[in-house]
């Protein structure tokens, strides 16, 4: 597509409830990235593809978080048992993955509107 | 580990001057600077970024920033600030060597423009 679609925009749910929020990175970007932004607040890493796999998983909160890309294209993140503290915007974005890093550092993230989470 | 620090929450300057908005960052290696600005529910746009060469870059609505490796800062300036320009604005530092693809980002500072 032109841009990052990311669904839903908005999802209110109820604390202990699962969340599925979806990310369409722009087509032939192969990295894909998830961010969380609070209230205030710049936006937080949380994960990292290249392809299908996660290059680097190290800002999930904790094993109630997990993300997939199964066919190197759509991602899901998925948040079990959610609490009010997981309220946030999810944040995607894609870009151009090389395998160089030195390259791809230089890679300009497009980020989606986000998702609005509200966990009440 | 790498990590960006905006130390002005807000920035107010009346339009038609110039506008500067701080950053400094902290990497093990050679960094990647970036700034982002988000306007009110709207995602995250790209300005500008310097990899490597003129420490002086220019980027897009007029803004430019200025690489200085001495002060580990990437200032964001622009000569004549316009009330549009209102938002929010982002550093952010990747330490392509250490960390990989993964983008940090500072805190945000809030610019207004007023009339």
């Amino acid at each position: 597509g032109a841009g990052v679609s990311q669904t839903p925009s908005n999802k209110v749910t109820e604390k202990g409830k699962y969340v599925e929020l979806r990310c369409d990175p722009i087509s032939g970007h192969t990295a894909l990235y998830w961010y969380r932004q609070s209230l205030g607040q710049g936006p937080e890493f949380l994960i990292y593809f290249q392809g299908t796999g996660a290059a680097d998983d190290s800002g999930l909160p904790n094993d109630r978080f997990f993300a997939v890309r199964p066919e190197g294209s759509v991602s899901t993140l998925k948040i079990q048992r959610t609490e009010r503290g997981d309220s946030a915007v999810y944040l995607c974005a894609s870009s151009l993955g090389l395998p160089n890093p030195r390259l791809s550092g230089a890679n300009v993230l497009t980020f989606g509107a986000g998702s609005r989470l509200t966990v009440l | 580990a790498q990590s960006v620090a905006q130390p002005e929450d807000q920035v107010n300057v009346a339009e038609g001057n110039p506008l500067t908005v701080k950053c400094t960052y902290s990497v093990s290696g050679n960094p990647y600077l970036f700034w982002y600005v988000q306007y009110p529910n709207r995602g995250l746009q790209f300005l500008l970024k310097y990899i490597t060469g003129d420490n002086l870059v220019k980027g897009s609505y007029g803004f430019e920033a200025e690489f200085n490796k001495s002060q580990t800062s990437f200032h964001l300036k622009k000569p004549s600030a316009l009330v549009s320009d209102s938002a929010l604005y982002f550093c952010a530092v990747r330490d392509v060597y250490n960390q990989g693809g993964k983008l940090i980002f500072g805190q945000g500072t809030e610019l207004s423009v007023k009339p």
